[in-house]
């Protein structure tokens, strides 16, 4: 079994639809949380960070975490074309410098 | 002014040579990476450094050999290039020893090999 699982889609929405891109893992020792955007052709931008469980919110971004579930989200609210990408959960134990990428989810928000 | 920047941003090159990526970082941050991202546009981790000092290095061949003059800077050559290695080869950088705050991606440098 894979560290991390992330489903690879593709997922093609219409504009202002709510997106839900997911991961599961299997490392509890996880214990930093993060969502990277991938645009084509360029490096992974950091999005959301959390450390605990629960919810975190950035403007049209919620990011969420249920270590008892092991299972982390990333919700994007009224998704516009521009948030069209490919992305990345990832995460790390914290005590040492990797992180541990899914395979992204590349999404498309249809004008 | 860019955070992170990796020189070549293209490199094509044929079975058997060898190359080398460089990578430059102006965020002042201490912690310096490089990742390989195929053509399924799965990242895995390959080095990090520290101030210089090597702390990941994962199941990579010997042909890849991490350099890092000083902290802002952490170069990649690679010898005896093979059809494998095609890939999207990005830097990193990150402050502190936790990985929690994140990285600062370079733009990547696509690797073919012919």
């Amino acid at each position: 079994q894979k560290e991390v699982e992330q489903d690879p889609g593709p997922l093609s929405v219409p504009e202002g639809a709510i997106v839900s891109l997911n991961c599961t893992y299997s490392n509890s020792a996880f214990q930093y949380f993060m969502w990277y955007r991938q645009y084509s052709r360029k490096g992974p931008e950091l999005l959301m960070y959390t450390y605990s469980s629960g919810n975190k919110e950035d403007g049209r971004f919620t990011a969420q975490v249920d270590k008892s579930s092991k299972y982390i989200s990333l919700f994007i609210r009224d998704s516009q074309p521009s948030d069209s990408a490919t992305y990345l959960c990832a995460m790390s134990v914290g005590s040492n410098y990797k992180l541990t990428f899914g395979k992204g989810t590349l999404l498309t928000v249809n004008p | 002014d860019t955070a992170v920047s990796q020189t070549p941003k293209y490199l094509v090159t044929q079975m058997g040579n060898d190359k080398s990526i460089k990578c430059e970082q102006n965020l002042g941050h201490d912690t310096m990476y490089w990742y390989k991202q195929d053509s399924k546009k799965f990242l895995k981790i390959m080095f990090s450094y520290n101030n210089k000092e090597l702390i990941i290095n994962e199941t990579v061949p010997n042909r890849f050999s991490p350099k890092s003059p000083d902290k802002a800077h952490l170069n990649l050559h690679i010898n005896s290039l093979e059809l494998g290695d095609s890939a999207v080869y990005f830097c990193a950088s990150s402050q502190g020893l936790q990985g929690g705050y994140g990285y600062t991606f370079g733009s990547g440098t696509r690797l073919t090999v012919v």
